[in-house]
């Protein structure tokens, strides 16, 4: 009975370098979140996704950040020419499929993102 | 203004003794309240789900919603030192999906 998977759980680039965050939502969940934590701040909404979808991203940064998650594999947030501004904990969250349930949202261990 | 207002202590308490955590909020179509358990470098923790107002209890936690006050509460009794860690409020609209809003988050230090 697996959890949210996220990998890496550490992840270290110099500036102008590419990120990619993979996450893996929970059995029969195919509803997934990616937020952002930064230092002594709550967390931050980013985007959500279905299978191929993207469903709200409000509040994705227009430019650099991307998010896809294909019918097979795992969802992927995308940071280009990372930032040390880009240094913060990413989360993904998943929700269940059937109704009564979907405002539940279960959350994976996170990856740390380190701009050097 | 924050939409979620939530002190961030930290709040220390000696064992045994009853803790009370608040939010307040602007939106009054939050209609979906969460409290999230985060220990350090850990990802959140569903702790507590509730809809619209009342309470609701589970073991040593009881959450309450007064949306007339646009007021959320988490309260834990016989607080234990593994209770030491990071809650944080979460809330979201009606209708299915959607993102939810977290306060800032209060650290509780629980201390034998």
């Amino acid at each position: 009975n697996a959890g949210v998977m996220q990998n890496p759980r550490h992840l270290v680039r110099r500036r102008g370098q590419e990120a990619r965050l993979r996450c893996s939502p929970m059995k029969g969940h195919s509803h997934v979140y990616w937020y952002r934590q930064l230092p002594e701040e709550g967390l931050k909404f980013m985007v959500y996704l279905q299978k191929e979808n993207i469903i709200d991203e409000s509040g994705m940064p227009k430019e650099r950040f991307s998010a896809e998650f294909p019918k097979e594999g795992p969802s992927i947030l995308r940071i280009q020419q990372v930032v040390r501004g880009d240094s913060a904990a990413y989360f993904c969250a998943s929700s269940p499929t059937w109704r009564g349930l979907q405002e539940t949202q279960y959350f994976g261990p996170g990856t740390r993102l380190l701009v050097l | 203004q924050k939409e979620v207002e939530q002190d961030p202590g930290p709040l220390s308490v000696p064992e045994g003794a009853i803790v009370s955590l608040n939010c307040t909020y602007s939106n009054s179509a939050f209609q979906y309240f969460m409290w999230y358990r985060q220990y350090s470098r850990k990802g959140p923790e569903l702790l507590m789900y509730t809809y619209s107002s009342g309470n609701k209890e589970d073991g040593r936690f009881t959450a309450q919603v007064d949306k007339s006050s646009k007021y959320i509460s988490l309260f834990i009794r016989d607080s234990q030192p593994s209770d030491s860690a990071t809650y944080l409020c979460a809330m979201t609209f009606s209708g299915g999906y959607n993102k939810l809003i977290f306060g800032a988050g209060t650290r509780l230090a629980v201390h034998p």
